[in-house]
Parts: structure tokens; C-alpha cells; sequence
């Protein structure tokens, strides 16, 4: 099973509408982060958490927001859709604790392939 | 902000070459990482290596922090290995949490 899933995959919408993309890790790790990827371009940051109560903004955080309902769930949503938010979405975890073998290390699911027409 | 250099930006490879690519990055890192993105749009995590060498099968991977640059080598290369190469990194210090890639080097090897 994959330590890192999202959910959905694909998802076409129309602009206006409210989109929510889902995360769940089985790695344990507390730290989780939202990127999102345009076409010929590397990741770029939306948001990170360093547990539940610990929410921040990245790079890029204009009309997103996020929820973490629990250690391996981080949610992120886009209240109101609009036609350049359609992008490959990431979620990603690492580990704070150091020392560890896999500290500092990211690790990304799958993707999410989101059109907003 | 942190500046990350890929090169070369396309390469395409016979099955069976090695080739080099090469992350220049503008200032001191405490992660750097290597992806690699398959045409399915998968990030799967080559390399952790802020420093020092690692190998991995027919990929390894030299991280001269000092002077700032990374290098990532494939050997006798499958068409398996197609895809976009990232380098990521994260600037050292406190506050600093996010991953910031290079745009990639997309390989293409051909029969």
C-alpha cells in the first residue's frame, strides 16, 4: 500500500465551483505540505503543517485553504475555482525528528490532475 | 529567495549511455533531493544527499556542498528511466521548511 495517497486522482470542475483535494499518510510523520505543479515547471509550495494546530502559508497561498482533521489527514481546498488553478496538486510528509533516516526528507503521493474549465 | 539551476534542460540518450546532470543551487542547503517524474506525473524520490555520494543500481548521486552543486549520473540507460529529473533543495537555517525544485531536466531515451 502506498505510504502517501490523494484522492482524487482527476477531477474536472467549473470555475466557481468549490474543490476539496485529500491527503492521508501512513508514515507517521507529522509534517505535511501542499505543492502544486504547472506545465514545464518544478513544485511550488501552497501550504505546510507541523501537526494539527500548526498551519502556514507558502509560496503561493492565495485562494487556497487547508484543513488538518488529524496527523495523517490534510485536506486543501479552493473555495472558488477559477481557470489558472488548473494544475498537477502534491502533498508531500517528512519527519522532524533528527537523527532519524528518513529526517528531513520529503516524500510526495501520487498527484492530483485538476482542470478547472 | 533561493535560486535552483538544472542543466541540461532536454538531453536524449541512446538505450545503453550514461549521462550527467547537473543542479546548481545559490546558497547554503540542508536537503537536497533528487526526483525523478515519470510520464505518468509520479515523483518518486532518488536521492537524499546534502552532501557526499550515494548510489542507488545503475544511479548515484554527488552533492559538493561548498561549492554548490549537485550532480546526478545514470549509467547504461533504459527507456524506463524516461522522464523529467528534478533537483530540490532547502535553504539552511531557521524558518526555511519548503522544498524549492529546479525546473527539471527532461530525458528522453530511445531504443
Amino acid at each position: 500500500d502506498a505510504d502517501v495517497t490523494q484522492t482524487p486522482r482527476n477531477r474536472i470542475t467549473k470555475t466557481g465551483k468549490r474543490i476539496m483535494l485529500e491527503c492521508s499518510q501512513t508514515k507517521g510523520h507529522d509534517r505535511m505540505y501542499w505543492y502544486r505543479q504547472d506545465p514545464g515547471l518544478g513544485l511550488r509550495l501552497i501550504y505546510y503543517s507541523f501537526d494539527v494546530k500548526d498551519i502556514n502559508k507558502g509560496e503561493i497561498s492565495d485562494g487556497y485553504s487547508v484543513s488538518r482533521q488529524a496527523q495523517a489527514k490534510f485536506s486543501l481546498s479552493l473555495e472558488s475555482a477559477i481557470p489558472n488553478q488548473t494544475a498537477l496538486y502534491f502533498c508531500a510528509t517528512s519527519d522532524y525528528r533528527p537523527g532519524g533516516s528518513t529526517y528531513n526528507e520529503q516524500f510526495f503521493g501520487p498527484g492530483t490532475r485538476l482542470t478547472v474549465l | 529567495g533561493i535560486q535552483v539551476e538544472q542543466s541540461p534542460p532536454d538531453l536524449i540518450l541512446q538505450e545503453g549511455a550514461n549521462s550527467t546532470l547537473r543542479c546548481n543551487f545559490s546558497d547554503s542547503v540542508n536537503n537536497l533531493q533528487w526526483f525523478h517524474q515519470n510520464p505518468w506525473g509520479q515523483l518518486i524520490n532518488l536521492f537524499y544527499i546534502p552532501s557526499g555520494t550515494k548510489q542507488n543500481g545503475r544511479l548515484s548521486a554527488t552533492t559538493v556542498a561548498t561549492e554548490r552543486y549537485s550532480l546526478l549520473y545514470i549509467s547504461s540507460s533504459q527507456t524506463t528511466d524516461s522522464g523529467v529529473y528534478f533537483c530540490a533543495v532547502r535553504l539552511s537555517g531557521a524558518g526555511s521548511y519548503q522544498l524549492t525544485f529546479g525546473k527539471g531536466t527532461k530525458l528522453s531515451v530511445i531504443p
